[in-house]
């Protein structure tokens, strides 16, 4: 069954550095998000994007985040100058489209954990 | 979006029938309600989702009062690795771009040897 990964599966940064995360999305979707999880916490929605452009974003994605998708195959999350509390777990998902009576639901990688020291 | 309502934990034994329960009595009617679970150290799972019929297939079982105002996801046999915590959510159609997924606390099922 075709599926989500995430690269790396861990990765420590300085805090002030800049950090990418990697995601391949199921070949055939459209639809691309990010997500986050503090060690202990609800899964969070932090942006979604589709037709190379940020559909939604949530109040935690601020100037210090960015989304891209560089290629037909990758989707990368950026953050720029990181702080200590972005140290978290984060999940890319990606869903197809089809005929919404058979609607297909939104699929996770095992995400990337961040830690910043 | 409809809020949810399940219990923080439950315990099963293995082999027997898991049964977890979601309240969600301000669900509207374009609303469906959606199962995910979260094993320990990976990614939210999708399991199953319905909109007003009991669905099935092979992970689960669910079903919807009809009323809509509940439901009940079912693992039939419970085994060690059905351990998670699992999510019911409730999402207008996903089929916009408008479609965020929001996670509750969920239900962490213990399933006990």
């Amino acid at each position: 069954e075709p599926e989500v990964t995430q690269t790396p599966s861990h990765q420590v940064t300085q805090m002030g550095q800049e950090v990418i995360l990697r995601c391949v999305p199921i070949s055939n979707h459209l639809y691309f998000y990010w997500y986050r999880q503090i060690l202990g916490q609800k899964v969070e929605f932090l942006v979604s994007f589709y037709n190379n452009e940020i559909s939604e974003k949530s109040e935690i994605f601020d100037d210090q985040f960015s989304v891209e998708r560089p290629d037909g195959s990758n989707f990368t999350l950026k953050i720029r100058s990181t702080k200590l509390e972005d140290s978290a777990m984060y999940f890319c998902a990606s869903r197809g489209t089809g005929d919404p009576l058979t609607e297909q639901p939104q699929h996770f990688g095992d995400g990337t954990r961040l830690s910043i020291l | 979006d409809a809020k949810t309502t399940q219990p923080p934990s439950m315990d099963c034994a293995e082999g027997r029938a898991a049964n977890l329960p979601c309240n969600h009595s301000t669900i509207s009617g374009n609303e469906y309600v959606y199962w995910y679970r979260q094993i320990h150290s990976q990614g939210p799972q999708y399991i199953i989702h319905g909109l007003k019929n009991n669905e099935t297939n092979e992970m689960a079982s669910l079903i919807i009062t009809e009323d809509r105002k509940s439901s009940t996801l079912i693992l039939p046999h419970a085994t060690l690795r059905d351990t998670a915590v699992y999510y019911c959510i409730v999402n207008l159609l996903m089929k916009t771009s408008y479609d965020k997924v929001i996670f509750g606390p969920g239900t962490s099922l213990s399933v006990i040897p």
